[in-house]
């Protein structure tokens, strides 16, 4: 399975935009790339997913790199409900996920 | 998106006990799987239950601590067994999307073994 690497912390200013980076540097060219995040004491809430595209959603818009090693999470105007870990993850075929360490980010009014 | 419920929603138990818990969704899924995160850490996937067969188990997890059941597709439950305080966790389900592109959590369940 594809590792993923991100930052443990990252700190982002209400209304501003949150860019979460992730590396995937061994990611095969069948695997996906996934969203989630958690915030405290609730289950993990799907935010978006992509192969090789940039895709974009109500929550969120996704930037995958050309050789896709890395991506990156944006949150375009992030609020203090947007306060929570946010896992990257790469799917395998065998569609486990297999979760890392995440970034914990804090939206700051 | 489904809805899933898990219940107990939270449970403290005492060592050498064991605690079922369940997890129903509100569609008939193929693929349902159960977590573990532990306190600070991040999700590890216990095992994966398909309904009819046998639950797939993760390196490290094994069916006698934790059997699973997958009676039909929208209910499943896993048994923490002989528990000792190293099992407080939060306990989630998921379910597979009917597309299987995505997975929905549930709420989790909070256990504290004492």
């Amino acid at each position: 399975d594809a590792k993923t690497t991100q930052p443990p912390s990252m700190d982002c200013a209400e209304g501003r935009a949150a860019n979460l980076p992730c590396n995937h540097s061994t990611i095969s060219g069948n695997e996906y790339v996934y969203w989630y995040r958690q915030i405290h004491s609730q289950g993990p809430q799907y935010i978006i997913h992509g192969l090789k595209n940039n895709e974009t959603n109500e929550m969120a818009s996704l930037i995958i790199t050309e050789d896709r090693k890395s991506s990156t999470l944006i949150l375009p105007h992030a609020t203090l409900r947007d306060t929570a870990v946010y896992y990257c993850i790469v799917k395998n075929t065998g569609n486990q996920f297999y979760f890392g360490t995440g970034t914990s980010l804090t939206v700051i009014p | 998106s489904a809805v899933i419920s898990q219940k107990p929603s939270r449970d403290i138990c005492q060592r050498g006990t064991s605690l079922t818990i369940q997890c129903q969704v509100d569609s008939q899924v193929t693929m349902m799987f159960w977590y573990r995160q532990q306190p600070g850490q991040s999700l590890t996937l216990i095992a994966t239950a398909n309904q009819g067969s046998e639950a797939t188990y993760e390196s490290g997890f094994v069916i006698d601590k934790f059997p699973i059941s997958r009676p039909n597709l929208t209910f499943s439950t896993l048994t923490v067994s002989n528990m000792s305080p190293e099992d407080s966790s939060i306990y989630l389900c998921s379910v597979e999307d009917t597309r299987g592109e995505t997975q929905y959590f549930g709420p989790g369940t909070r256990l504290l073994v004492l």
